[in-house]
């Protein structure tokens, strides 16, 4: 099964408002947690990522929460604009012993600023 | 510099037929990965190449194969199509294996009637 789940599907935000999407996870063996963002037509695109023995990370307007103790990470939006309507992935990654790192994503939560 | 370039946008192909997708990754990156997107299962890790090897497979038919040159640009190939094999295909470049800020392209969308 998939290691990587999100809570809501869908989530509707106020512009201006501050936004947090969650996602749980299975595997305690994850390294790294990652969040992705995908815009209508676009690939994803590299939010921020957070090293698993991490707690917490800022970005710019973007704080990553770990909380390992339920498997649980989010990711805060501050002041949300219109720009950041996208459908937003958590991912993580874990080595698979040939040096390589592959990435299992959750299965999105499409956020909509309402202006 | 140039992101990642995937070609073809879309492509519309028959069942049993193949075909072959191209991603040329960001100048400078030597990793390459290769991604499924369906409305169903979500993205889903195809396999991950680096130095012209393969590093990484997901759980996927050997129908599903690809490669790296040794200019890092990658193809990926589909064989005997099936029409769940309809879905957006994404290819992800970054600098080296293990790096977690992978560059997605825009995928190329392939359809199988």
């Amino acid at each position: 099964g998939e290691s990587v789940g999100l809570h809501l599907p869908t989530l509707s935000v106020q512009e201006g408002d501050n936004s947090i999407i969650n996602c749980a996870y299975s595997n305690s063996a994850s390294d790294y947690f990652i969040w992705y963002k995908q815009e209508s037509g676009k690939g994803p695109q590299f939010i921020i990522d957070i090293r698993s023995n991490m707690d917490k990370r800022q970005g710019q307007r973007v704080t990553v929460l770990l909380n390992k103790t339920v498997k649980h990470l989010s990711l805060q939006i501050a002041a949300t604009q219109p720009g950041d309507s996208a459908v937003y992935f958590c991912a993580e990654t874990r080595g698979s012993g040939a040096g390589s790192y592959q990435l299992t994503f959750g299965k999105g939560t499409k956020l909509s600023v309402i202006p | 510099k140039a992101g990642v370039t995937q070609t073809p946008r879309y492509l519309i192909k028959t069942r049993g037929q193949q075909v072959t997708l191209s991603c040329s990754p960001i100048s400078g990156h030597r990793s390459v990965s290769w991604y499924q997107q369906t409305p169903g299962q979500g993205l889903q890790f195809l396999f991950e190449y680096f130095s012209e090897t393969q590093r990484n497979k997901g759980n996927f038919p050997g129908r599903f194969s690809g490669r790296q040159f040794s200019n890092s640009r990658s193809e990926m190939n589909v064989s005997t199509l099936e029409l769940g094999d309809s879905a957006l295909y994404l290819c992800a470049s970054s600098l080296d294996v293990g790096n977690t800020e992978a560059f997605f392209g825009q995928g190329t969308r392939l359809t199988v009637v």
